[in-house]
């Protein structure tokens, strides 16, 4: 069964920073990992999506990679700030049609 | 892409009662999802709703609990059924395919 680590659960930084959010699978039989942002109290925005086959994808300040065999992903944020504050996870989508989230971290960028 | 929305985006309701989520789609799409987000954590999936077919529900959660309609390709309604506060969550749908999935903003229920 997929398992989807997200660490650190929570991460403080002062504006401007910039900063690595880390995402890990157990399984590396995936499909495709994508990145979400949650606002507090709402759904879902989707920043990125790696399919299997990409090491990275890129949105303006977002940069995602993904090391499929070492299960792992990294989501860099550059010149953090303050309304980049909200929750962010990681969710892996498997061959069988089950998507996995992680628990999130939740990000707080002080002005 | 596709835009998704719901309705109500928040309600408080009485242990007991039922309430129904409305989930509308901008465009046709063949599966829609159905996740809760209990406060702190992650989303666990519900169901998956095909057109046309009964839902399928995902260990843990019943038919008799969540029952799901799916009445065409842009919409479909959850119930949360005999609440209690343990059912306070977001209800979250979504739709597309199963790799790539579109989110609606969420509907925040707390029981009381």
């Amino acid at each position: 069964k997929q398992e989807v680590t997200q660490i650190p659960a929570a991460l403080s930084v002062p504006e401007g920073e910039n900063l690595v959010l880390n995402c890990s699978f157990t399984d590396s039989a995936i499909y495709n990992l994508q990145w979400f942002r949650q606002d507090p109290g709402k759904g879902l925005t989707s920043l990125l999506l790696i399919q299997s086959s990409q090491r990275e994808q890129t949105s303006g300040r977002l940069n995602a990679s993904l090391d499929k065999s070492s299960g792992r992903s990294t989501l860099y944020i550059a010149a953090s700030q303050p309304g980049d504050s909200a929750t962010y996870l990681c969710a892996v989508a498997q061959a069988n049609n089950d998507m996995r989230f992680g628990a999130g971290t939740r990000l707080t960028v002080k002005p | 892409s596709a835009v998704i929305s719901q309705k109500p985006s928040r309600d408080i309701c009485q242990r007991g009662t039922s309430l129904t989520i409305q989930c509308q789609v901008d465009s046709q799409v063949t599966m829609m999802f159905w996740y809760r987000q209990q406060p702190g954590q992650s989303l666990t999936l519900i169901a998956t709703a095909n057109q046309g077919s009964e839902a399928t529900y995902e260990s843990g959660f019943v038919i008799d609990k969540f029952p799901i309609s799916r009445p065409n390709l842009t919409f479909s309604t959850l119930t949360v059924s005999n609440m209690s506060p343990e059912d306070s969550s977001i209800y979250l749908c979504s739709a597309g395919h199963p790799y790539e999935q579109y989110f609606g903003p969420g509907t925040r229920l707390t029981v009381t």
